[in-house]
């Protein structure tokens, strides 16, 4: 079992608010990613960090932004949160040596009203 | 534009029987592939990776195929379980690429009794 986190696994919420998807790993990997999955559809990178203090935006253009302060973690951010935004989130992370499987986190499913 | 195709329709087979699954890509050269299985409501779970220069891989009750002129990727499950029930996601890596894949829409799997 990968032991990779995040929370909250569901998050219902009001158009507008400002919202904190957490992601956390206790495996010392550098690499870090969050997908964007709806139903039925193939995921889609939104952002990678290679390690601390790097991020980078994915294919798939996001209104969200990260954070890479501390290895184990990779929070996402939601300044405004509106129904479009409404999806699946879903985490990962790889160790940096060459190619690596990625190890998912169980998901975020947010709820825009 | 790069493409991955997964059979769109989801597959029913009898427990017991071989199950193949098809991934087919466009505009693509890539280095290696990987499949994954995810179940409802979880994130995808690494299941093989197979290289650009090997032509099959075998892991228990899966084997993987991958021909880089017809640009496909089959995958088997012998002797299937209803555990076996899930969609299963092919992804593609790039070289050089820093492991950031690109996934299909997958196919879902279902084992009958």
């Amino acid at each position: 079992e990968a032991d990779i986190y995040q929370t909250p696994r569901y998050l219902v919420i009001g158009t507008g608010k400002k919202i904190t998807l957490e992601c956390s790993q206790t495996m010392g990997h550098d690499k870090m990613y969050w997908y964007q999955q709806d139903p039925g559809m193939e995921l889609h990178l939104i952002h990678y960090s290679y390690g601390v203090n790097s991020t980078e935006k994915g294919d798939l253009s996001s209104e969200s932004t990260v954070s890479r302060i501390r290895t184990e973690h990779f929070p996402l951010t939601l300044e405004s949160a509106r129904p479009s935004h409404t999806s699946q989130y879903l985490c990962a992370s790889s160790s940096l040596a060459g190619i690596e499987t990625q190890y998912f986190g169980p998901g975020t499913r947010l709820l825009v009203l | 534009s790069q493409k991955i195709e997964q059979n769109s329709e989801a597959l029913n087979i009898q427990e017991g029987k071989t199950a193949t699954l098809t991934c087919n890509y466009t505009n693509y050269s890539p280095a290696y592939l990987q499949w994954y299985r995810q179940d409802p409501g979880r994130g995808p779970v690494f299941l093989l990776l197979i290289r650009e220069n090997e032509k099959e891989k075998r892991k228990e009750r899966l084997k993987v195929t991958f021909d880089t002129t017809l640009k496909q990727s089959l995958f088997h499950i012998t002797a299937s379980q209803p555990a076996d029930s899930a969609t299963y996601l092919c992804a593609l890596g790039a070289a050089g690429g820093g492991n950031k894949l690109t996934f299909g829409t997958g196919t879902q799997l279902k084992v009958e009794l």
